[in-house]
């Protein structure tokens, strides 16, 4: 099992431009997560999809939308890009649905994402 | 507003020592507290949740308390190696809303 890809690992984008984040789980979890890691900050919820076809805001969702394509992948938007979203992204999946929280989440390797 | 503060914020200490950490959190409105390890140029890893009002987990040289009314919780780690330098995380969550603290970070010196 690969357990939670994220791709690409590395982005630069000009300010305006968009792009979708792509995140995959294959643990069959119905919990899904995005955070970002800024400096100092620790990890922010963005958005999360407690199961298939529902999405939520989470501590910072301006300038994002997600997107929950089926129980396995779950996409961050970024339609015009601005410096102030210049962060490491990570997707997190979690197993039960509605008590995501309180369940361990996993991880994925994180998507660098530069600004300029 | 879900603030979790974590101390210090980072820590040296020489192999063999043992030390602690803090988090503090809402004590209102308690639903779990998690705490990860996160190596550098890799993915937080999940050490414990715990939900209930004294709780106390532990995973090898590494233990944690939870004290829910008074909103803190402690990490320990026995006898300090230096593969356990990394930046330990907690968070609070509340349903599926999830906040993070800043971490602290953890320096093992051979």
């Amino acid at each position: 099992n690969a357990g939670v890809t994220q791709t690409p690992k590395f982005q630069v984008l000009k300010t305006g431009q968009s792009m979708t984040l792509q995140c995959a789980q294959d643990m069959n979890h119905n919990s899904m997560y995005w955070y970002r890691q800024d400096p100092g900050m620790g990890l922010r919820l963005i958005y999360y999809s407690a199961s298939e076809g529902t999405t939520d805001k989470g501590e910072v969702p301006n300038g994002y939308n997600v997107s929950r394509l089926n129980k396995r992948e779950f996409s961050l938007r970024l339609e015009s890009a601005a410096p102030s979203q210049t962060s490491v992204y990570f997707c997190a999946s979690s197993a039960i649905p509605g008590q995501g929280a309180m369940e361990t989440q996993y991880f994925g390797p994180g998507t660098r994402l530069l600004v300029l | 507003i879900l603030n979790v503060e974590q101390s210090p914020q980072s820590l040296h200490v020489q192999e063999g020592d043992s030390t602690n950490f803090t988090c503090s959190f809402p004590s209102s409105n308690f639903y779990a507290l998690h705490w990860y390890r996160w190596e550098t140029a890799k993915s937080p890893e999940a050490l414990f949740v715990m939900t209930l009002n004294g709780d106390e987990k532990k995973k090898g040289r590494i233990s944690a308390t939870l004290n829910t009314k008074e909103g803190y919780s402690y990490l320990y780690i026995k006898g300090s190696q230096p593969e356990d330098s990394a930046t330990y995380l907690c968070a609070f969550s509340i349903l599926n809303d999830m906040r993070f603290g800043a971490g602290t970070r953890l320096t093992v010196k051979p």
